[in-house]
């Protein structure tokens, strides 16, 4: 069965430094990754999708996220963190009849 | 401006008091979802839907309802709330399942006393 985990429920990394959110599926076949951000108050966005083009993958406001086939993994990163990253992140499995979301990771930003 | 919309955004209600909320799309798209968020639960997928008439459960339907008479509307109805579906729930749509990113609606808070 597909699965997507999000290895830390909360992250907090000081303004300026790098940011890696971890998550790791369990699939027997490679599947569609996406990464979506939920600012307080709001619905989701996307900020990355994996769909087996390319395994290092750009997406908005400086994220980038690279997929692991050997280790199963799909972690987030970004260079330096600004105090506007403060928010929720889902970590999304997609493959045929399924979409699993991961418990999500929230991220604190300190001055 | 491509958006998903949600009514209403806020809602308090009783116990047994049926209720709609309603889900729109501007986008064409054919997938439809409705999704609770729990604290330390992330998204769960109540149910969604291929297309026109066509509908499934997700992982946590119980108590919910759904239909898709049209393509851009896709209502989540709950015939009876307990307190139990206090939470928050969104709508999202794609052009399909897989490779495809979801476009989530604003989000609805509901709360049953």
């Amino acid at each position: 069965a597909q699965s997507v985990t999000q290895l830390d429920s909360h992250v907090s990394v000081s303004e300026g430094t790098p940011v890696l959110l971890r998550c790791n599926y369990s699939s027997s076949y490679s599947p569609s990754l996406f990464w979506y951000v939920q600012h307080p108050n709001k619905g989701l966005q996307l900020l990355l999708k994996y769909t087996s083009a390319a395994t290092l993958v750009k997406g908005i406001n400086g994220f980038e996220a690279e997929f692991k086939k050997s280790e199963t993994s799909f972690h987030l990163t970004k260079p330096s963190a600004h105090m506007s990253d403060a928010a929720e992140y889902f970590c999304v499995g997609n493959r045929d009849d399924k979409i699993i979301f991961g418990k999500g990771t929230r991220l604190h930003i300190l001055p | 401006e491509a958006q998903v919309t949600q009514n209403p955004r806020y809602l308090i209600t009783v116990t047994g008091k049926k209720l709609t909320v309603t889900c729109s799309q501007n986008m064409n798209h054919e997938y439809m979802s409705w999704y609770r968020q729990d604290p330390g639960l992330g998204l769960r997928q109540i149910y969604y839907s291929m297309n026109v008439e066509v509908t499934d459960k997700g992982d946590v339907p119980e108590g919910y309802k759904v239909s898709r008479k049209e393509k851009r509307n896709f209502p989540l109805i709950l015939e009876s709330p307990s307190p139990n579906q206090t939470s928050l729930y969104f709508c999202a749509s794609s052009y399909g399942q897989g490779p495809y990113e979801q476009y989530f609606g604003p989000g609805t808070r509901l709360t049953v006393t």
